[in-house]
């Protein structure tokens, strides 16, 4: 069964500039999350999704950071405009619900210069 | 707001050793507690799940303890290998915030 699919694996863009993170789950899980993790540290929560609908965003800076999951399956993560603060490992992950075992993908390094 | 804490932040070990390592959290209003792990460069790995009805888990040569009430539990790893060197990370489901809180892991080098 293949895992939770993440691309690009590694981007360096210029601040102010728009990133794009995409995330495939494992089939048949309908929570997905986005977390952001820093060095040194554990991960935090971005946001949550329940099949199409984003039911946890709280930690989701919205000024700048959009994210969308069509047809409940594939996720977007966006960041508009980049900050050099924002630089760190961007990872998805799936369950088949919020309280079991959630699967990682590899996550994206982004580097703001 | 839960908080959860790892303690040592970092272990090194000869080959062979069995080792114990440490989770703390604040609020006890758990659903579930999780330990994972983490190599160089790559996503988190799920090593076990314990429901807060439980005491322990075990998979073959690690066993997950949990003690609710006091807020805590215990990763023990059995006669260690190289190959078990990476960050490892425990995480918390709270029943008053509906997602996993995480500690900041505890970086792991088993030596030949």
């Amino acid at each position: 069964e293949a895992g939770v699919v993440q691309s690009p694996r590694y981007k360096i863009i210029e601040k102010k500039q728009p990133v794009a993170f995409w995330c495939n789950p494992i089939s048949g899980h309908n929570t997905l999350y986005w977390y952001l993790q820093n060095l040194g540290q554990g991960p935090e929560l971005l946001i949550r999704y329940e099949n199409e609908e984003a039911v946890d965003d709280s930690q989701l800076p919205k000024d700048r950071f959009s994210a969308e999951r069509l047809k409940g399956v594939d996720s977007t993560l966006k960041i508009q405009p980049a900050e050099l603060g924002d630089s760190a490992v961007y990872l998805c992950a799936s369950s088949l619900s919020k309280t079991d075992t959630q699967y990682f993908g590899p996550g994206t390094r982004l580097t703001v210069l | 707001k839960q908080e959860v804490t790892q303690i040592p932040a970092a272990l090194s070990v000869p080959e062979g050793e069995n080792l114990v390592l440490n989770c703390s959290f604040t609020d006890s209003a758990i659903y579930n507690l999780q330990w994972f792990r983490q190599d160089p460069g790559k996503g988190l790995t799920s090593l076990l799940l314990i429901q807060s009805s439980q005491r322990e888990q075990t998979s073959g040569r690690l066993n997950a303890s949990l003690d609710k009430s006091s807020g805590r539990s215990t990763l023990y790893i059995a006669a260690s290998q190289p190959g078990d060197s990476a960050t490892y990370l425990c995480a918390v489901f709270g029943t008053s915030y509906g997602k996993l809180t995480f500690g900041q892991g505890t970086i792991l080098t088993v030596h030949p």
